[in-house]
């Protein structure tokens, strides 16, 4: 089983850098999925990461350090329209994608 | 266009009443899941299906039942053994394989007891 723990809520400017940082312990990891979710939506696929490192994607990136059980998403230039929930998810090896265990998610509002 | 179609969107059950979810993809994926989420929480997978006519429990399935008759069809049923039911109910698929890392949801469905 998974433990997935990430902060509640977290507020910021709009312009500013916001992380989200996600902890998490699992006695088999294969990947980490972040997903923002606005309210009464479905998620969407933000980020990927299996191995250690640096991923960026535009205004996001994500980071992982498998030996430390930690990843977080960087959100650059912050705008309105990322305040939304965003979600962590750790998959275990030899499961399919949706049978990730996801975090409660973290509330992000962007104020101007 | 390809996609997952859950309907409906708003639902209400009444003490004592079994009500169905309905979600169909036409991405030809073999896995489908169905997940539960409340207020100021993440998803947790209520049941998943590999493939037609096979499905397992998540890891919060009492109250809840599902049939996986075709590929495309992945039904889910909150009996009225379900005490606390309210919640927003999404369903997911995604490709076979434990390679793939995308997951496709449905726009989700609110359920609330009245």
């Amino acid at each position: 089983g998974q433990n997935i723990d990430q902060p509640t809520e977290m507020t910021a400017t709009e312009g500013a850098i916001v992380q989200i940082n996600c902890t998490y312990q699992t006695s088999g990891f294969n990947g980490l999925f972040w997903y923002q979710q606005h309210a009464g939506e479905a998620p969407t696929f933000l980020s990927y990461n299996v191995l250690d490192g640096l991923e960026e994607k535009g205004r996001f990136s994500s980071f992982l350090s498998r030996s430390k059980g930690y990843s977080y998403l960087l959100l650059k230039e912050l705008q309105m329209k990322d305040s939304a929930s965003y979600l962590c998810a750790v998959r275990d090896l030899n499961t399919n994608a949706g049978k990730s265990t996801f975090g409660d998610g973290t509330t992000l509002t962007v104020k101007p | 266009d390809g996609g997952i179609t859950q309907s409906p969107k708003y639902l209400f059950r009444k003490e004592g009443q079994n009500v169905t979810l309905s979600c169909e993809q036409n991405l030809n994926h073999d896995a489908m899941y169905w997940y539960r989420q409340d207020p100021g929480q993440g998803l947790r997978l209520i049941y998943y299906s590999q493939i037609v006519n096979d499905f397992q429990k998540g890891d919060i399935a009492e109250g809840y039942s599902v049939s996986r008759e075709k590929k495309e069809s992945f039904p889910l049923t909150v009996t009225s053994a379900q005490k606390n039911p309210t919640a927003f109910y999404l369903c997911a698929s995604s490709p076979p394989g434990y390679s793939g890392n995308t997951i496709y949801f449905g726009e989700g469905s609110w359920l609330t007891v009245v």
